[in-house]
């Protein structure tokens, strides 16, 4: 089926610095999403992205959280500067219109030391 | 105040047995629910979507929907091991809304060889 990519699988920072997670859609989607998920906790909404604007953000998208779409290139989640509750799983998703399904990438493993 | 949520938190049925899982929605503005299995470790990968009153079968999936109740369930019949992972309800809203999902907490599913 269609794939998203994720890079990187897994990430170790220290508090405070500045990370950017990168996602690579389906090619001839148009909608995309971002996701949290922490273990063991439930899968939470942050960001959707459409036409090169946010459509809609959750209250974790906090000020520290900003996503871009620069023409044909990655869909990307920077988080600048990361605190320890940031980290968690970040899967972002794609899909080609906003009622079609939405195809998850296998996910960015943050880790906030 | 959880706007899905599933039921029963865990399910246990041997293999070639029947598994029932459920999900409500306390958002009247929903217009479509999403089943998606997450394998542990992995990205969640959509089954099934409804958006109509009814049921809808695919293989040895089936879903129904109640949109007077917003309950919706999902039943396996045959279960397999592979089976095995837990199951995500997520529901929607649009076009009015931005399409993002809300899932529930998840029902892990075992299936017992």
């Amino acid at each position: 089926g269609p794939k998203v990519l994720q890079i990187p699988s897994h990430q170790i920072i220290d508090m405070g610095q500045m990370v950017t997670l990168n996602c690579d859609p389906v090619s001839n989607h148009l909608y995309f999403y971002w996701y949290k998920q922490i273990l063991g906790q439930q899968m939470e909404f942050l960001v959707n992205f459409y036409n090169g604007k946010v459509m809609e953000k959750s209250k974790l998208f906090k000020d520290q959280f900003s996503v871009e779409r620069p023409d044909g290139s990655y869909f990307t989640l920077k988080i600048q500067p990361t605190a320890l509750e940031d980290s968690a799983v970040y899967f972002c998703a794609s899909s080609s219109a906003g009622q079609d399904t939405q195809y998850f990438g296998p996910g960015t493993r943050l880790l906030v030391l | 105040q959880q706007k899905v949520q599933q039921s029963p938190e865990s399910l246990i049925v041997p293999e070639g047995g029947m598994a029932s899982l459920n999900c409500t929605s306390s958002d009247r503005n929903v217009d479509y629910f999403w089943w998606y299995r997450q394998h542990s470790g992995k990205s969640p990968k959509m089954l099934m979507s409804i958006f109509s009153n009814g049921e809808k079968e695919e293989g040895r999936f089936t879903v129904h929907l109640n949109k007077a109740s917003l309950h919706t369930s999902l039943h396996i019949r045959d279960s397999q091991p592979s089976d095995s992972a837990l199951y995500l309800c997520a529901a929607s809203i649009g076009p009015s809304g931005s399409w993002q999902l809300i899932f529930g907490s998840g029902t892990q599913l075992t299936v017992m060889p």
